[in-house]
């Protein structure tokens, strides 16, 4: 199976910068994927690493290790809206194709 | 960017009751969607795999004879939740993927269908 790790819950201030990590354990490691999902809602895509190294856009950056199983999302210049879930999805490859797995995300609350 | 669209958004059922939810993609080809449940405050937990014109794969507990999938064409999959019981309420969002090969494609999400069952 996949084990897929991040913290519960994060507060952090509007117009500062906030870092969700995720570490991972799986075989057929084919990219990891950040995915912000607002209460209700469908998850939207934010980002995807298959190498390692930093992923820029925009305000949105992540960052791949596969050696160390570990990833994160840098949020920058927070804003309210930017309160959501976050969440790290880890793809595999396997014998039926690709499937993404999800962690059980990380809840943002952006404060004044 | 691409475009998932997911129908009804929402259903409130008695229970017995069989539920049908759409999910198309409107711009692309999918030939590969993904039906996911996802409870409060818990993460998606995929259900099954579709790819157009062949069986859906189901994951680890899941009942295919509950949750019956057709992907007849590249652009619709749907999803009935058979005999319906208040343990079915549920968020259940479908994704699609479409047909490049060799390019990275992140999965595209509908906008979820909440199901309550009375």
């Amino acid at each position: 199976g996949q084990n897929i790790d991040q913290p519960t819950e994060m507060t952090a201030t509007e117009g500062a910068i906030v870092q969700i990590n995720c570490t991972y354990q799986t075989s057929g490691f084919n990219g990891l994927f950040w995915y912000q999902q607002h209460a209700g809602e469908a998850p939207t895509f934010l980002s995807y690493n298959v190498l390692d190294g930093l992923e820029e856009k925009g305000r949105f950056s992540s960052f791949l290790s596969r050696s160390k199983g570990y990833s994160y999302l840098l949020l920058k210049e927070l804003q309210m809206k930017d309160s959501a879930s976050y969440l790290c999805a880890v793809r595999k490859l396997t014998g039926g194709g690709n499937k993404l797995t999800f962690g059980t995300g990380t809840q943002l609350k952006v404060e004044l | 960017g691409a475009v998932v669209s997911q129908h009804p958004s929402r259903v409130i059922c008695k229970s017995g009751t069989s539920v049908k939810i759409e999910c198309r993609s409107l711009d692309f080809q999918a030939t590969t969607m993904f039906w996911y449940r996802q409870f409060p405050k818990q993460s998606l937990m995929l259900m099954a795999t579709s790819n157009e014109g062949s069986k859906a794969t189901y994951e680890q507990g899941v009942e295919k004879d509950k949750f019956l999938i057709n992907h007849a064409s590249l652009t619709l999959s749907t999803l009935t939740v058979t005999s319906a019981h208040p343990e079915d309420s549920s968020f259940y969002i479908c994704s699609a993927r479409g047909q490049e090969v060799g390019v990275n494609q992140p999965q595209h999400f509908g906008d979820g269908t909440r199901l309550s069952i009375l």
